[in-house]
């Protein structure tokens, strides 16, 4: 019963470096997302992938890439981590695009410096 | 652009009363509403939702109202209770992917 599962829950990073968020959900669902969120504001899409082998840009893209490794498995890169990534990452899933989003994933806290 | 605005920014009620917390959207055809609330550290958690054919829906202590002509949905949450203390997000939709969500209500239940 572990709907959506997300690693690392915490990060830091300093300016320059790369990594990558994972997420997996066990529920069978096509579409899947990334969020961040930050103080005072609502959670923002970065990118989404609607269904196994594709991906799309959300609201904010930029400095982030993804790969939708199979239809569990949803990852979040930061090739060059800057101190304005620093954010609370989510995933989510949903079943399909026009799904309703349930469930998310327990974060990641990310410290860029 | 499209927007969520979501007000008041944080809430204090006294256990037992009723709290109420109101979104605007700006896209006419926006036609999905879910209501998110997260507790502190926690993931954001789907606790009701309306779609625009329905004008209201009640889960319990929760319910949701939806204006289409002013473009407004509100939470209404009654008899509170000290582990209704989150934030609480409000969000829009088309229909697809694309959530357009409120910058958060930050409610205190005082005991």
């Amino acid at each position: 019963n572990a709907g959506v599962t997300q690693t690392p829950k915490f990060q830091v990073l300093k300016t320059g470096q790369s990594m990558t968020l994972q997420c997996a959900q066990d529920m069978n669902h096509n579409s899947m997302y990334w969020y961040r969120q930050d103080p005072g504001m609502g959670l923002r899409l970065i990118y989404y992938s609607a269904s196994e082998g594709t991906t799309d840009k959300g609201e904010v893209p930029n400095g982030y890439n993804v790969s939708r490794l199979n239809k569990r498995e949803f990852s979040l890169r930061l090739e060059s981590a800057a101190p304005s990534q620093t954010s609370v990452y989510f995933c989510a899933s949903s079943d399909t695009a026009q799904g309703i989003i349930q469930y998310f994933g327990a974060g990641t806290r990310l410290s860029v410096l | 652009g499209e927007n969520v605005e979501q007000h008041p920014s944080t809430l204090s009620v006294q256990e037992g009363d009723s709290a109420v917390i109101k979104c605007t959207y700006s896209d006419s055809a926006s036609n999905y509403f879910p209501w998110y609330k997260q507790e502190l550290g926690k993931r954001p958690q789907l606790i009701i939702d309306i779609r625009s054919n329905v004008g209201e829906k009640k889960d319990q202590r929760i319910a949701v109202t939806l204006n289409k002509t002013a473009k407004h949905f509100s939470l209404h949450i009654t008899e509170t209770q000290p582990e209704d203390s989150a934030v609480y997000f409000c969000a829009a939709s088309k229909g697809t992917y694309k959530y357009i969500f409120g910058t958060g209500t930050r409610l205190k239940v005082l005991a």
